[in-house]
This record gives C-alpha cells, sequence and structure tokens, in this order.
C-alpha cells in the first residue's frame, strides 16, 4: 500500500494523559500536513512541515499541541494533558512538489473520556 | 479561520440521477479540488483544478474552477449507489502557503 499511513487508527484516552498520533506520508512525498475534522464538519488545518522544519503552524493551537517530522521515521502530533475538546479525527496529508494537491491517511480518531 | 460556502448541505439520490454541488467563497483561490469521504475514512481526491474557467472530468464527475476564482462546481451523472458519501470542496490561495481551506461538505443519501 503506497498511500499516506496513519497509526493508530483510533485513539481513547483520559483527560490528562498525552496523545501521540504518527503518520508515514506517501513514497517520495516530502511535505507533511496535519488536519483535524469535528463531527459534521469539514477539515480544519492545523500544521504544514518537511522533513525537520515546521513551515507553517498557523493553525496550532498554542498551548499543548506540537508536531514535528524528523529526518527519519514518521511525522508526529502530540497532544499533551489532552481535554474532552481534543476529541476528534485527525487526518494527516501528503505530497509530492506541488502543495496544493494533498493525499489524505485514514485518519487518528481520538477520543478523550 | 475563513471556509468555503458548500450547498446543498446534503441531498437524497435516486440511482441514475444526476447530482449538481457547488462551493462558493468571498476570496480568490489559485486551486480548487473535491474530496469524497466515506464514514471512518479519509477524504480522497476525486479532482483537481488549477485555471480559471477549467472544466475537467474524472468518469462520471465534471468539475469546473469558476472564472471568478471565487467558485467551483461538481457534477456527478447517472449516480450509482456507491455515490453515496460526503463530498468536500477545498480551496489553495497558492504560494507556499500549505493550507487547504474546507467547505462544510455535501452529504449524498440513497432516497428511501
Amino acid at each position: 500500500n503506497a498511500g499516506v499511513m496513519q497509526n493508530p487508527r483510533h485513539l481513547v484516552r483520559r483527560r490528562g494523559q498525552e496523545a501521540r498520533l504518527r503518520c508515514s506520508p506517501m513514497k517520495g512525498h516530502s511535505h507533511v500536513y496535519w488536519y483535524r475534522q469535528l463531527p459534521e464538519e469539514g477539515l480544519k488545518f492545523m500544521v504544514y512541515l518537511q522533513k525537520e522544519n515546521i513551515i507553517d503552524e498557523s493553525g496550532m493551537p498554542k498551548e499543548r499541541f506540537s508536531a514535528e517530522f524528523p529526518k527519519e521515521g514518521p511525522s508526529i502530533l502530540r497532544i499533551q494533558q489532552v481535554v474532552r475538546g481534543d476529541s476528534a479525527a485527525y487526518f494527516c496529508a501528503s505530497s509530492q512538489d506541488r502543495v496544493n494537491e494533498q493525499f489524505f491517511g485514514p485518519g487518528t480518531r481520538l477520543t478523550v473520556l | 479561520g475563513q471556509q468555503l460556502n458548500q450547498s446543498p448541505q446534503s441531498m437524497f439520490i435516486q440511482e441514475g440521477e444526476d447530482v449538481s454541488m457547488n462551493c462558493t467563497s468571498s476570496s480568490i483561490f489559485n486551486t480548487w479540488l473535491w474530496y469524497k469521504q466515506d464514514p471512518g475514512e479519509g477524504p480522497v481526491l476525486l479532482i483537481a483544478l488549477y485555471k480559471a474557467g477549467e472544466l475537467t472530468s474524472n468518469g462520471r464527475l465534471t468539475a469546473q474552477f469558476g472564472i471568478t476564482r471565487k467558485d467551483s462546481f461538481l457534477n456527478i451523472s447517472a449516480s450509482i449507489p456507491s455515490d453515496v458519501g460526503i463530498y468536500f470542496c477545498a480551496g489553495h490561495r497558492g504560494g507556499s502557503q500549505g493550507n487547504l481551506i474546507f467547505g462544510k461538505g455535501t452529504k449524498l443519501s440513497v432516497k428511501p
């Protein structure tokens, strides 16, 4: 499967715990994007990364959220001290050269109890 | 943040019918994209449009990039049951900006 991979597909956390979401882009893609989707809503941009660099984090909440895309390994979206309002589907997308043509992974559904 | 206005919000289809949906914005986009999302899955790219006025087809799907750059429509001809799902439009402003701006989606269901 050459598509964007995300894991876990489902993640349950209690309030105050940390959530780590992983994303492996499509082969040959060096641009990674994270989006959040609430029920009955469209996707909302969070952050855009290239290898070892954050290019645009204008959609990231100022606290508790961070993202990285290391030289080796998947991109990680990290949410510290989760709250109920963090419950959502988190999608990762990747692109090759054109940042406007983004291909999405299957998402991670985060539930905060 | 800005969102695109997508309509209709939902519609019911009967097999064989043609379907139309559209997306409008108050500002200009350089790229319009249409995605389909099935329950529990990520959005799948259907069509990407890069030039104002461009009309592009993908099988039974046809989409157009509005001449003003502020709108786009998607048509599905001769719908079949597997067309049900949620269709999203997304716009990109251009340059090195990473973010796509999404509409709220059009939910296609089968007529009871």
